[in-house]
């Protein structure tokens, strides 16, 4: 079993429309998640980190945390076509590195 | 100007040659790492090192060493490059627990 496994897409949703990225992850001593956006041919850019169960929000990101089904997601409310990309989700236990998923493609159609 | 260069950005060489990728970074971080990145399989770690004097194997470090010249630099090399080492490679950095901030990237091709 992988350690951090996404939907490698592509997820495509049309302008406007909401967006939902999963991530689920097998370590249950992971304390610390982040989403990274990466476009195509860059690096990846961190969006947002979360660290406690529940949601957090930043803007049009939402980063949710369940720690009991060992799941992690990201909402992108009103999405644009400039989101078209790829999200890494990535956790980590404290004191060690971090595990990468292999990322979900997202395109959002004009 | 970036905060953690990478040279060279592109690079194409052939089988059997050496290669080094360079790193450097002006955050002032102490910890530093070397990522691959193959398409469907995500960044994997290669190297990573906490200072100058520590550096620790990552989950795919065949075929790879590491020296870290200073706090701010981290080179990589492929001593015998070979066809499957074409890759996007990513130098990152890191204070303490915190996020991980990435280079721009150094597209290596071994024909």
């Amino acid at each position: 079993q992988k350690e951090v496994e996404q939907n490698s897409g592509p997820l495509s949703v049309p302008e406007g429309a909401i967006a939902s990225l999963n991530c689920t992850y097998s370590d249950r001593g992971s304390q610390s998640f982040f989403w990274y956006r990466q476009y195509s041919g860059k690096s990846p850019e961190l969006i947002m980190f979360i660290y406690s169960n529940g949601d957090k929000e930043d803007g049009r990101f939402t980063a949710q945390l369940n720690k009991a089904s060992q799941y992690v997601s990201l909402l992108i409310r009103d999405s644009q076509p400039s989101d078209s990309a790829t999200y890494l989700c990535a956790v980590m236990r404290y004191g060690q590195n971090f595990v990468f998923g292999p990322g979900t493609r997202l395109s959002v159609l004009p | 100007d970036a905060d953690v260069t990478q040279t060279p950005r592109n690079r194409i060489t052939k089988t059997g040659k050496r290669i080094m990728l360079e790193c450097s970074q002006t955050k002032g971080h102490d910890r530093m790492y070397w990522y691959r990145q193959d398409p469907g399989l995500g960044l994997r770690l290669i190297y990573y090192s906490f200072d100058v004097k520590d550096i620790n194997k990552g989950e795919i470090s065949d075929g790879y060493s590491v020296s870290r010249q200073a706090q701010a630099k981290f080179s990589l090399s492929l001593e015998s490059a070979i066809p499957n080492q074409t890759a996007l490679y990513f130098c990152a950095t890191r204070q303490g627990t915190g996020e991980l901030f990435f280079g721009e990237g150094s597209r290596l091709t071994v024909l």
